[in-house]
């Protein structure tokens, strides 16, 4: 297992697209969080899957931000019409169950034009 | 005031120096201590983490916890130029079942020059 996955790695678009992420935890890990780092900032939590279900949002996951975990596994986080406050790193960690430490992945880096 | 303060930096210290990282807290509830170093444009990856009060030793990094102060420490021995990132102290109070993202600090931004 080589650890927390994401692609794509680098995504630009024009403001007012949709984008999509996918990101793959490591394997028998249930926890899965989603997170969103700002320049010169720490990751600020924004979503918590518990194996398919969402336990947990972030007052910072507006209606324009969606996440699934389908099955359980990967997970995706789209962002409809999207604006140039959304211009960010979005990362993805994940956690076995009852241990509290996270391991993230290396993040998918979105420009907003 | 935000959850947890760190300070930004830069910190620039001679290669082989201790290095002293430091964040306080406000929520007493907090008590899983992590750090992360990060490499620029690059995912957080642990470095250490603790529990409650007391220190916790991993080769050159020192963890310290001190809850009666709000306030953990990341030591850093004998400090090399591949240390050169930026380190973020993150916490959580987690209780077991529940769902609980970290808290994270802003990051100081460390560098080691030779």
């Amino acid at each position: 297992d080589t650890g927390v996955s994401q692609n794509p790695r680098h995504k630009i678009t024009k403001r007012g697209q949709n984008v999509t992420f996918r990101c793959d935890p490591i394997s028998e890990h249930n926890r899965l969080y989603w997170y969103r780092q700002t320049l010169g900032q720490g990751p600020e939590f924004l979503t918590y899957f518990q194996n398919e279900a969402q336990l947990e949002k972030s007052r910072l996951l507006s209606d324009r931000f969606s996440a699934e975990r389908p099955k359980g596994s990967f997970s995706t986080l789209e962002i409809q019409r999207t604006e140039q406050g959304d211009s960010a790193m979005y990362l993805c960690a994940s956690s076995p169950d009852n241990q509290e430490t996270q391991y993230f992945g290396p993040g998918t880096r979105l420009l907003v034009l | 005031q935000k959850e947890v303060e760190q300070d930004p930096g830069p910190l620039s210290v001679p290669e082989g120096a201790i290095v002293s990282l430091n964040c306080t807290y406000s929520n007493s509830a907090f008590q899983y201590f992590m750090w992360y170093r990060q490499y620029s444009r690059k995912g957080p990856e642990l470095l250490m983490y603790t529990y409650s009060s007391g220190n916790k030793e991993d080769g050159r990094f020192t963890a310290q916890v001190d809850k009666s102060s709000k306030y953990i420490s990341l030591f850093i021995r004998d400090s090399q130029p591949s240390d050169s990132a930026t380190y973020l102290c993150a916490m959580t109070s987690w209780s077991g079942g529940g769902a609980d993202g970290l808290t994270f600090g802003k990051g100081t931004h460390l560098i080691i020059h030779p």
